[in-house]
């Protein structure tokens, strides 16, 4: 069965910290990860990965893959209040089942 | 562009009473289509998805069901509402996009808020 660990659950930061969210995955047929934010609303996308080693950045947002340790990370920088949101991952098997994990609820304080 | 469409936005409902809930998707053909269920602070759960019009996958048992009448339409049903059934309900698509090295990627759209009392 597909599985999707996200770490930590939560973490409260101040503004202008570094933040760094883990998502670790067990999947069959990998084909790729996502990254999503979600505020008080449905999740708005952030990235998809589908290589290793392939940085992808979006302002102060970045995320790489390293599908040989079945992981990815999410850095924040910077962090200001409107980054405060529940950060999702999410991977896709090649049928287009997504399994997602329980989430990363981030608070950052003024 | 795609847009995906879902009513309504808030929902309030007795136990033991029937309930249908709408998606629809403009601007693509033949999308997979997703249904989840969040509920207070908790992930997303998979219910049901489709990869074509009267294909549908059940992830995990339940009272509820679906049915998607047209390429771009999904329902979520349930003929009798359970106090558990409570929680956001999410529509998502997902299209393949080959060429340049797209791929895959899902979109939701706007949720319902159900509670059922």
């Amino acid at each position: 069965e597909d599985k999707v660990v996200q770490s930590p659950l939560s973490l409260v930061v101040h503004e202008g910290d570094t933040v760094t969210l883990n998502c670790s995955y067990e999947v069959t047929n990998f084909r790729s990860l996502l990254w999503y934010k979600q505020e008080k609303k449905a999740p708005t996308f952030l990235f998809m990965l589908t290589s290793s080693g392939i940085e992808k950045k979006s302002g102060r947002l970045s995320s790489i893959l390293d599908k040989k340790e079945l992981f990815s990370i999410l850095n924040i920088t910077a962090t200001q209040t409107g980054d405060s949101a529940v950060y999702l991952c999410a991977v896709e098997n090649s049928w287009g089942k997504f399994q997602f994990g329980a989430g990363t609820q981030v608070v950052v304080t003024p | 562009s795609q847009t995906i469409h879902q009513w309504p936005a808030t929902l309030v409902q007795p136990v033991g009473s029937p309930l249908s809930l709408e998606c629809t998707v403009e601007g693509t053909s033949n999308p997979n289509l997703y249904w989840y269920r969040q509920a207070a602070g908790r992930g997303l759960q998979l219910l049901f998805y489709s990869v074509g019009i009267g294909q549908i996958s059940s992830e995990v048992p339940q009272n509820l069901s679906a049915s998607r009448p047209q390429d771009r339409q999904f329902i979520l049903s349930s003929k009798k509402l359970l106090l558990s059934d409570s929680g956001f309900y999410l529509c998502a698509w997902s299209v393949r996009l080959w060429g340049r090295g797209r791929k895959d990627t899902q979109y939701f759209g706007p949720g319902t808020r159900l509670t059922v009392l």
